[in-house]
């Protein structure tokens, strides 16, 4: 069973304060990896898909990498409009699970 | 409009009641998948439409829960009898590919509706 774990649950930043959000998973193999953003009373927004170890991906603060274990995303000195819950979520190469494995999320806020 | 839009995007109902959740996907998008997300929970998945094929019921819960999608279009999601532990945002996300099993087109979306069962 495909399982996807997210740490920390919430997280307090100051504006500037770089961090880091961690995605630990297990999967009969990944066919890939992606993050989303969710706001308040939204749906989750997509940011980025990860398909072997070792790639990186980047859009304005965010970095987001991937092992073999693992997807870590990388916040660049976060400002306010960073704060919302961060989601991951993994595909398996079983052809019979076609659907997202998400974890529950850490939810961040970014203090000015 | 461009997104996903589901409707009602809240709805209220009482206890043995049931409720028809709408959802209108991405045009084009012939990928259609229903996810429920309990609060402080992550999104669980509940049906996968694509194309003219057998729906993936494998997520559905219970037999009070089904869905259809007609045209390939629009879908509608209907919980029977509804149970206070129904209580949840229903959330529809819709992907372009017919070969999504294959791809990794991300799913794209709509804001959800939040369920109450009173």
């Amino acid at each position: 069973e495909d399982q996807v774990t997210q740490s920390p649950e919430a997280l307090r930043l100051q504006e500037g304060e770089s961090s880091s959000l961690n995605c630990s998973y297990t999967v009969s193999g990944l066919r890939g990896l992606f993050w989303y953003r969710q706001d308040p009373g939204k749906g989750p927004e997509f940011l980025f898909t990860l398909y072997s170890a070792g790639e990186e991906k980047e859009k304005e603060r965010l970095k987001a990498t991937l092992t073999k274990k693992e997807s870590f995303l990388h916040i660049t000195a976060p400002k306010p409009e960073d704060s919302a819950t961060y989601l991951c979520a993994v595909k398996s190469m079983d052809t019979g699970r076609r659907a997202l494995t998400f974890g529950s999320g850490t939810r961040l806020q970014v203090q000015p | 409009g461009a997104g996903v839009s589901q409707s009602p995007s809240n709805k209220v109902t009482e206890k043995g009641k049931d409720v028809e959740l709408r959802c209108d996907p991405i045009s084009g998008h012939t990928a259609l998948y229903w996810y429920r997300q309990s609060l402080g929970q992550g999104l669980e998945f509940l049906i996968y439409f694509q194309g003219n094929s057998a729906p993936d019921k494998s997520g559905l819960p219970s037999d009070r829960f089904s869905a259809e999608r007609t045209g390939g279009s629009v879908s509608t999601l209907t919980i029977q009898r509804t149970q206070q532990e129904d209580s949840a945002v229903y959330l529809c996300a819709s992907s372009p590919g017919w070969r999504d099993t294959y791809s990794n087109q991300p799913q794209h979306f709509g804001d959800g509706t939040r369920l109450s069962i009173l």
